[in-house]
């Protein structure tokens, strides 16, 4: 069965620290994961996918099969980055069925 | 541009009454829609997605019910809410040529008492 673990449901971190956001996941296919974000007051929205290895907001995950890890990382957290995160699966087929993780608040002090 | 209405935003509803909570899509044609339920600690849970009008695909089984009369209009209902409906529900809508990102609505927050 296809399933997304975030083991940490919070993870408080000081400003210009790194951060490093779990994500593993279970897929009998052929995966394709997705980051979101829900900042405060805000809707749910995509912050970034592994097909297109790019860097959003300062954010990278690299995609590791051997691992089946998926796992969000940036250098220096910022105070905006504080927000619920969520990692997702995509099932195969037409449609963008997606399993979401349980999320992980990040929370950046000062 | 796209934009994705859901109302209403917040529902208080008794036990055993009905459930109408709507979702509409404007500026594109063909949308596939989803309902999902965000509930503290269990994330997001997909209830029903729709690749057309009137076919809906149920994901879980419950006590819940989805329809799809229009191109871009998705409901989602019940005949008699229980206790364990109340949470959080989110409607989305992705398009083909993206696949993977979804667009969420605001949410209706269902309190059933």
């Amino acid at each position: 069965a296809q399933r997304v673990t975030q083991p940490e449901k919070l993870l408080s971190v000081f400003k210009g620290a790194p951060v490093e956001l779990k994500c593993n996941y279970s897929y009998s296919g052929s995966p394709e994961l997705f980051w979101y974000v829900q900042y405060s007051r805000q809707r749910l929205q995509l912050l970034l996918r592994h097909i297109s290895r790019e860097s959003i907001k300062g954010f990278t995950a690299d995609l590791n099969k051997g691992e089946t890890s998926f796992h969000l990382k940036k250098p220096f957290a910022q105070e905006e980055d504080s927000a619920m995160y969520y990692c997702a699966l995509k099932f195969t087929g037409t449609a963008s069925k997606l399993t979401f993780g349980t999320g992980t608040r990040l929370q950046v002090t000062l | 541009s796209q934009t994705i209405h859901q109302w209403p935003a917040t529902l208080v509803q008794p036990v055993g009454s009905p459930l109408s909570l709507e979702c509409t899509v404007e500026g594109t044609s063909n949308p596939n829609l989803y309902w999902y339920r965000q509930a503290a600690g269990r994330g997001l849970q997909l209830l029903f997605y729709s690749v057309g009008i009137g076919q809906i695909s149920s994901e879980v089984p419950q006590n819940l019910s989805a329809s799809r009369p229009q191109d871009r209009q998705f409901i989602l209902s019940s005949k008699k809410l229980l206790l364990s409906d109340s949470g959080f529900y989110l409607c989305a809508w992705s398009a083909g040529s993206s696949p993977g990102e979804l667009f969420f609505g605001e949410g209706s927050r269902l309190t059933v008492l």
